[in-house]
């Protein structure tokens, strides 16, 4: 059982906007603002998408987004394109310089 | 380039020990945390453990604390991951990732992984 709960799956058509949460405690989530996401193609290496809640790294496209409210993180796809179905996972600092990951979302490109 | 390259598939029966590595290039290796994170055959990332170069500083996740073994040699730049008697449930594809850490609450803590090894795909079977 993941520390971090996610919808197992979410969806959206192309030009849409989706939603995934990542729900937590206040040990974690609610309680740092280091929370980040990655993404992970069938098949490949997980790729960071979101840091400490909403930054984004270099090379990532703006249409990806991250927020926080209370023990509740989200991540936000935009302008949806068939390459972002793939699997999406939160992380959340726990302290103790522990950051478990979220049980993962499988989000589907209608 | 800033890389981790990590070590080819292994075959292992139950009860056989097993070193995996990650070698890091591109970047100054004692400056940055590596982690190694667990992902079962249809299923999700687990964290396993993290490991600070420079002065080999260890934490693993209380899931994985006394099943395996994390360390690092610093003069050849490489992590590692080991076991020392496998299990059929070990079987999985195991990464390797370079952490990000930050001074939280007055220590410093991992928050993220920036750069991916490739997987090292283990399976245990008799």
């Amino acid at each position: 059982q993941s520390a971090l709960t996610q919808p197992p799956s979410a969806s959206g058509s192309p030009g849409q906007s989706v939603t995934i949460s990542c729900t937590g405690t206040n040990s974690d989530v609610g309680g740092y603002n280091y929370v980040s996401w990655y993404q992970q193609h069938p098949g490949k290496a997980p790729k960071l998408m979101i840091y400490e809640v909403s930054k984004r790294p270099s090379g990532v496209p703006d249409r990806f987004s991250g927020s926080k409210s209370g023990n509740t993180a989200s991540l936000t796809v935009s302008g949806l394109q068939a390459e972002d179905e793939a699997d999406y996972y939160c992380s959340s600092y726990a302290g103790s310089n522990y950051s478990p990951f979220g049980g993962g979302t499988k989000l589907t490109v209608l | 380039e800033v890389q981790l390259v990590q070590s080819g598939a292994e075959v292992k029966k139950p009860g056989e020990s097993l070193k995996i590595s990650c070698k890091g290039s591109g970047y100054r290796f004692t400056t940055y945390w590596i982690g190694w994170v667990r992902q079962m055959p249809g299923k999700g990332l687990e964290w396993m453990g993290i490991i600070y170069p420079s002065d080999s500083d260890t934490r693993y996740s209380p899931s994985f604390q006394g099943q395996v073994t994390i360390s690092a040699d610093k003069s050849i730049t490489t992590a590692y991951l080991q076991w020392s008697s496998l299990k059929a449930s070990d079987t999985a594809m195991y990464y390797c990732a370079r952490g990000w850490a930050a001074v939280i609450s007055a220590t410093w803590g991992v928050h993220a992984f920036d750069i991916w090894g490739q997987g090292t795909m283990v399976t245990v079977s008799s």
